[in-house]
């Protein structure tokens, strides 16, 4: 069965430029995460999926970060205008549904902002 | 307000002894836990976990602890071989009627084992 996948795996951009990563999870997971690793600590959601609707996006800076899961599917994170502080691992990740218990992840999307 | 915390950044043992990582938490609604190893340049992978309702759970030589009366829980690894340096993660959910399930990661430990 394959993983969840992620492109790109690498990225560097200037700050102010424009950034967009892309999941496509487990096939026939309804839970999608978006997931923000800062080197040194643990990863924090960002926002989460159920299907194509958004279950929880309490911590995703609206501002300039958005997400979508148009087909319940795959889905893209988008940062503008990138901050130097947005340097991080982006982790994808999926379940079969919210309460099941174990979330699979990808390998994750390092963003570098210069 | 830090819900998963673990305290240790690092720990280095010797081939063959017991590796114990701790971890503490605050929210009381937590009822599964979780622990992940993260090598370099990957994903976190799932490693074991435990619902909150059993005190322990055993997978080979991974066992997990988990005490509610003082919000902690620990991993148990052994025999500890040299491909279990890695990053390791806690993680805590609430699966409760309206929650949604997230995890809430700890600041992760990192295992060196010396061969």
């Amino acid at each position: 069965e394959a993983g969840v996948a992620q492109s790109p795996r690498y990225k560097i951009i200037e700050k102010r430029q424009s950034v967009a990563f892309w999941c496509n999870p487990i096939s026939g997971h309804a839970t999608l995460y978006w997931y923000q690793q800062i080197l040194g600590q643990g990863p924090k959601l960002l926002i989460q999926f159920q299907n194509n609707g958004v279950v929880d996006d309490s911590q995703l800076p609206k501002d300039r970060f958005s997400a979508e899961r148009l087909k319940g599917v795959d889905s893209t994170l988008k940062i503008q205008p990138a901050k130097l502080e947005d340097s991080a691992v982006y982790l994808c990740a999926s379940s079969p549904g919210p309460n099941t218990g174990e979330v699979f992840f990808g390998e994750g999307s390092r963003l570098t902002v210069l | 307000d830090q819900q998963v915390k673990q305290n240790s950044p690092s720990l280095s043992v010797q081939e063959g002894r017991i590796s114990i990582l701790n971890c503490d938490y605050t929210n009381s609604m937590f009822d599964y836990f979780l622990w992940y190893k993260k090598y370099p340049a990957e994903g976190p992978t799932f490693l074991i976990s435990i619902s909150s309702i059993k005190d322990k759970n055993e997978d080979g030589r991974f066992t997990v602890f988990l005490n509610k009366s003082a919000k902690h829980l620990s991993l148990h690894i052994v025999p500890s071989q040299p491909g279990d340096s890695a990053v390791y993660f806690c993680a805590a959910s609430s699966h409760g009627s309206g929650n949604t399930g997230k995890l809430i990661f700890g600041q992760g430990t990192t295992l060196q084992v010396k061969p």
